[in-house]
């Protein structure tokens, strides 16, 4: 069983349109995060959320929102999709003390 | 905040030789340290961690790490490196309050290793 899943793993979409990726983990951890890796391999993170409350909300355009309909579930709604939000999108989650569990990322492609 | 910060962006090593990869942190409290690997093409798998107690912290794969408080750092060693360890590493850093959440990851170091 996969821990962090995410879906999909490639997704090629135009300028403008919405999209949305999905998360889920099966680890029972309490705390659900969103990262962003650019072309330099550098992690920013975007989001988090922790018992369906958000706790972290980095300086993120407000066209990304996440959503958590429970702990097990974190989901990336993109609006009016950007050239610059092509990147790595990775989902992880974790629990006190265990580190983050990766999903295997999204690399997103606008053209 | 804490940050971290990995001086080397990238390291070519022979296969067998040893390596170092650096990391080091800025806090101004307590913190747990992580090294994370990501393989081309997947996500980032936990290499180890160090949270309290011996300094230095084995992890998978033949790696090792020594928490120095002194000197704020938390190197990444290996004594004989594989073709199969080319990969981009990553270190991060949680302040201890957080318990082990809420992390800063640094820029990554690209480890190549060559035959």
């Amino acid at each position: 069983d996969t821990a962090v899943s995410q879906t999909p793993k490639y997704l090629v979409t135009q300028m403008g349109n919405d999209k949305s990726i999905k998360c889920e983990q099966n680890l029972g951890h309490d705390t659900m995060y969103w990262y962003k890796q650019d072309s330099k391999k550098f992690l920013k993170i975007m989001f988090s959320y922790n018992n369906k409350e958000l706790i972290i909300n980095e300086t993120v355009p407000n066209r990304f929102s996440p959503k958590s309909p429970d702990k097990a579930h974190l989901n990336l709604h993109i609006n009016s999709l950007e050239l610059g939000d092509s990147a790595v999108y990775f989902c992880a989650s974790s629990q006190a003390l265990s580190g983050y569990t990766f999903g295997s990322g999204t690399r997103l492609t606008v053209v | 905040a804490q940050s971290v910060t990995q001086l080397d962006s990238q390291v070519p090593v022979f296969e067998e030789a040893p390596v170092e990869l650096r990391c080091n942190y800025s806090s101004s409290v307590s913190v747990y340290l992580f090294w994370y690997v990501q393989y081309p093409n997947q996500g980032l798998q936990l290499l180890l961690k160090y949270l309290s107690g011996s300094t230095l912290v084995k992890g998978i794969n033949g790696f090792e790490a020594e928490f120095n408080k002194s000197q704020t750092s938390f190197h990444l060693r290996k004594p004989s490196v594989h073709i199969s360890d080319t990969a981009e590493y990553f270190c991060a850093v949680s302040e201890a309050e957080d318990y082990g959440q809420n992390f800063v990851f640094g820029p990554g170091t690209r480890l190549s290793v060559l035959p």
